[in-house]
């Protein structure tokens, strides 16, 4: 079993709906949780980063963590065509810095 | 304006040899690291440093090699041992002082084989 599992879609949704993409992980020390945004050919960029359980609301975007069911979720709301592209998720532990990164879900938008 | 940059965009090797991919950094980032990406796969560490002049191994190591003489420079050399480099190729930093901290990426070469 991998250390982080993540869906690899495609998900298909029409604009303006709400998207909702998980990530799974087994590793209880994980304390740091992130999203990444990557649009095809390049570089992931951070969306959003939480510490430990909790909410977190973001314009459009919102990141939750459910420690005790090692699952986390990245929740899009009014979903635009500018939001396609793959989610990382991305986790690490107390006293590492490097963290432990999602295979990505790709999330196409369509008009 | 601060940030990553990685070149050249593409590169192409042949067989048999080393090809070097560049990576510079003015974020003033301790940290710096080096991903490989294949499709439909996350990201693998290949290698990290932490400060100048060191460096350490991470998962896929084999077949590639780093030097950190600079702060702002972390290049990443793809050697002839590496039998399957075709992949997009992410470099990284962060600051470097502690558990959790965010990393910030460049926006990656990618290397084809001819």
């Amino acid at each position: 079993q991998k250390e982080v599992e993540q869906d690899p879609g495609p998900l298909s949704v029409p604009e303006g709906a709400i998207v909702s993409l998980n990530c799974t992980y087994s590793n209880s020390a994980f304390q740091y949780f992130m999203w990444y945004r990557q649009y095809s050919r390049k570089g992931p960029e951070l969306l959003m980063y939480t510490y430990s359980s909790g909410n977190k609301e973001d314009g459009r975007f919102t990141a939750q963590v459910d420690k005790s069911s090692k699952y986390i979720s990245l929740f899009i709301r009014d979903s635009q065509p500018s939001d396609s592209a793959t989610y990382l998720c991305a986790m690490s532990a107390t006293g590492s810095y490097i963290p432990t990164f999602g295979r990505g879900t790709s999330l196409i938008v369509h008009p | 304006d601060g940030g990553i940059t990685q070149s050249p965009k593409y590169l192409f090797r042949k067989e048999g040899q080393n090809v070097t991919l560049s990576c510079e950094q003015n974020l003033n980032h301790d940290a710096m690291y080096w991903y490989r990406q294949d499709p439909g796969q996350g990201l693998r560490l290949i290698y990290y440093s932490q400060i100048v002049n060191d460096f350490q191994k991470g998962d896929i190591a084999e077949g590639y090699s780093v030097s950190r003489e600079k702060k702002e420079s972390f290049p990443l050399t793809v050697t002839s041992a590496q039998k399957n480099p075709t992949a997009f190729y992410l470099c990284a930093s962060s600051m470097g002082q502690g558990a959790g901290e965010t990393q910030y990426f460049g926006p990656g070469t990618r290397l084809l084989v001819l």
